[in-house]
């Protein structure tokens, strides 16, 4: 089955520094990669995605890097902000098809120092 | 974004009773719900997938009739945690795709289960 791996495990960085994340998945059928955000008590938040047919994707500060051939993925976020802390989740859609389970990463906690 | 929700937010029962927690896909019709469970500092883990009329499919592991789940409309599917036990105690999150969001998945804001 499809497997994600997900680095780094914990970031800190201080307020306004770039933080990137990364993953890495092992089926090359996958054709989805979302990322969520999710704050401590709460559910997970979809903050940006991408599909196989696009390199990169933007959004304001946030951004994701589709690199289909090495089979990786990263999300950037620039002028990182405190409200920024959280743990982020990388996923794969398996199969190839749009209905199709996610496959999740192991997260990371983002620390955003003022 | 769509709009999922979760009822209870929490709840606390005591061991051997049963729960049940629902999730609603407020503005959009749910063709297919997620329930995952997620331990303290873990990842979320996969428990079922269900479409709307059809029975669920259980991930490996996942007792089905210790979580069973009912997905009768485009809008509703619960998860009841029969004879509840103290390792039961977890949070409990949905999530669901539908007719508008083909790809994209949202999810509910969780339910925190608490077995006494």
């Amino acid at each position: 089955g499809e497997n994600v791996e997900q680095h780094p495990s914990t970031l800190s960085v201080q307020e306004g520094d770039s933080a990137v994340i990364k993953c890495t998945y092992s089926d090359s059928a996958s054709n989805y990669f979302p990322w969520y955000k999710q704050e401590l008590g709460k559910g997970p938040q979809l903050i940006i995605d991408i599909r196989s047919n696009v390199g990169e994707k933007k959004d304001q500060r946030i951004a994701v890097t589709l690199n289909k051939t090495a089979k990786h993925f990263s999300l950037h976020i620039t002028e990182t902000q405190p409200e920024d802390s959280a743990v982020y989740f990388c996923a794969a859609r398996l199969g190839g098809t749009s209905y199709g389970k996610l496959t999740f990463g192991q997260g990371t906690i983002l620390t955003v120092h003022p | 974004g769509a709009v999922v929700s979760q009822h209870p937010s929490w709840v606390i029962c005591k061991s051997g009773t049963s729960v049940k927690i629902e999730c609603r896909s407020l503005d959009f019709q749910a063709t297919t719900m997620f329930w995952y469970r997620q331990f303290p500092k873990q990842s979320l883990m996969l428990m079922a997938t269900s479409n709307e009329g059809s029975k669920a499919t259980y991930e490996q592991g996942v007792e089905k009739d210790k979580f069973l789940i009912n997905h009768a409309s485009l809008t509703l599917s619960t998860l009841t945690v029969t004879s509840a036990h103290p390792e039961d105690s977890s949070f409990y999150i949905c999530s669901a795709r539908g007719d508008i969001t083909h790809y994209e998945q949202y999810f509910g804001p969780g339910t925190r289960l608490t077995v006494t």
